[in-house]
């Protein structure tokens, strides 16, 4: 199946600062991602869809200038919580879907992060 | 987004069968989806089932679907360690857009 990269795999930041997610379509180009986000023994929350070339559509209620989405090609895009604070420690996930049958989502492996 | 709702816990003794239910709000769901999860790391699709299909079997796997009471289960035979995860169940209605995902069970198989 596809393959889908996050980097970092893992983070720990000051209050304040702000983190730069990249996610990475390695197998096919996509004009669109998905971003989630996951507390501990919970859902996937679904943040924002990326679209290559045009602005993130985010969902109600997720702040669009903290966390900036940028699809910079058809093979990344960039996730950037802007000065983070702790409540932002989560687990942030992305995923591609696939245009074909069976239209599932390849996800990647997911960003621990943590701020302090 | 939908209402997908999942008990949160099962335990079952290695060996057993496990059967993890899901069910779904949304009538005009056209795809329905079982992910893996495991510790800290992304989801991995197991298995679909289209809306218009009432059982899919896959090695160890078999979906059942009612579509009438809007109810999916997973169910995995002779269930092994290596199975603890949390399960999510996942619907859509378009092709390959937005997924709206169950709450998730965690499945701790017993030794």
């Amino acid at each position: 199946g596809a393959v889908v990269s996050q980097h970092p795999s893992r983070v720990i930041c000051k209050s304040g600062t702000s983190v730069k997610i990249e996610c990475r379509s390695l197998d096919f180009q996509a004009t669109t991602m998905f971003w989630y986000r996951q507390f501990p023994k919970q859902s996937l929350m679904l943040m924002a869809t990326s679209n290559e070339g045009s602005k993130a559509t985010y969902e109600q209620g997720v702040e669009k200038d903290k966390f900036l989405i940028n699809h910079a090609s058809l093979t990344l895009s960039t996730l950037t919580v802007t000065s983070a604070h702790p409540e932002d420690s989560s687990f942030y996930i992305c995923s591609v879907p696939k245009r074909a049958f069976p239209y599932e989502q390849y996800f990647g492996p997911g960003t621990r992060l943590t701020v302090t | 987004g939908e209402d997908v709702e999942q008990s949160l816990f099962l335990s079952v003794r290695e060996g057993d069968s496990s059967v993890i239910n899901c069910t779904y709000t949304d009538s005009s769901s056209t795809y329905l989806y079982w992910y893996k999860q495991e510790p800290g790391a992304g989801l991995q699709l197991l298995t679909y089932i289209f809306s218009n299909m009432d059982m899919k079997q896959d090695q160890r796997l078999t979906v059942l679907l009612n579509k009438k009471d809007k109810h999916l289960s997973l169910r995995i035979a002779d269930t092994q360690t290596g199975d603890s995860a949390i399960y999510f169940c996942a619907e859509s209605r378009d092709t390959g857009n937005q997924f709206y995902f169950g709450t998730g069970t965690s499945l701790t198989v017993i030794p």
